[in-house]
């Protein structure tokens, strides 16, 4: 069974600390997102990885990083959290360039930023 | 932003009814997905129709893609009470000069209730 896994399910941390957040996935995907999702916006992407060590900045990429050191793990970086960044976080990968396939989604993670 | 749209925001019919949502993008697409929330959890993948196809069926669904108005829709027919559910479409764009890879762009999603 295809899994993405995100390491919290809810997150309350303090303005301006350094917040991680974990993705990994069982897949062998080469793709992985990072999307936030706030009511009425919809899923806005973040960061996007098509390989290890690869990263691309999606439509709001201010105020976060990502890592991706290993294939299958894939962390966005909260380098100082504000409470503007209270918000749901979705990871999700898919197969790599080139082809036609669906995003698997992790079940995501809720962060409130006081 | 290349973010599409979903029309309406917000649908609530009775089960047994049909349902219906659009989509419109703004680039030029490899395919459009769609995908349902379940509320507070991750997205599910519902279906998928490529840029060269005009109609795709699967179960209950049914999607159509026309590329030359951006726009796409889903028809869910006799709906049920656990179809109430967040649908989002999504577009992939395929591999570009500024983006090696299949990116997917979300709209802002239909909430849809089914009333029992």
């Amino acid at each position: 069974d295809v899994k993405v896994t995100q390491s919290s399910r809810y997150l309350v941390k303090r303005t301006g600390e350094k917040v991680f957040l974990e993705c990994v996935q069982d897949m062998d995907h080469e793709n992985m997102f990072w999307y936030r999702q706030d009511p009425g916006l919809g899923l806005r992407l973040i960061y996007f990885s098509y390989d290890v060590k690869m990263k691309e900045k999606g439509d709001i990429p201010e105020g976060y990083s990502v890592s991706r050191e290993k294939k299958e793990r894939f962390s966005l970086i909260l380098e100082s959290a504000s409470t503007n960044q209270t918000s749901m976080y979705l990871c999700a990968s898919s197969l790599g360039e080139g082809r036609n396939t669906e995003a698997f989604f992790g079940q995501g993670t809720r962060l409130t930023v006081v | 932003s290349q973010q599409g749209e979903e029309d309406p925001q917000a649908l609530s019919i009775q089960e047994g009814e049909n349902a219906t949502m659009n989509c419109s993008y703004k680039t030029s697409i490899n395919n459009l997905q769609w995908y349902r929330q379940n509320s507070g959890r991750g997205l599910v993948h519902l279906i998928l129709i490529r840029s060269n196809e005009r109609e795709k069926h699967s179960g209950r669904l049914r999607v159509t893609l026309d590329t030359s108005k951006k726009s796409s829709s889903l028809l869910i027919t006799a709906s049920r009470a656990a179809d109430t559910a967040s649908y989002f479409c999504a577009t992939d764009a395929g591999p570009s000069i500024s983006s090696a890879t299949n990116k997917l762009i979300f709209g802002t999603g239909t909430l849809l209730a089914v009333q029992p």
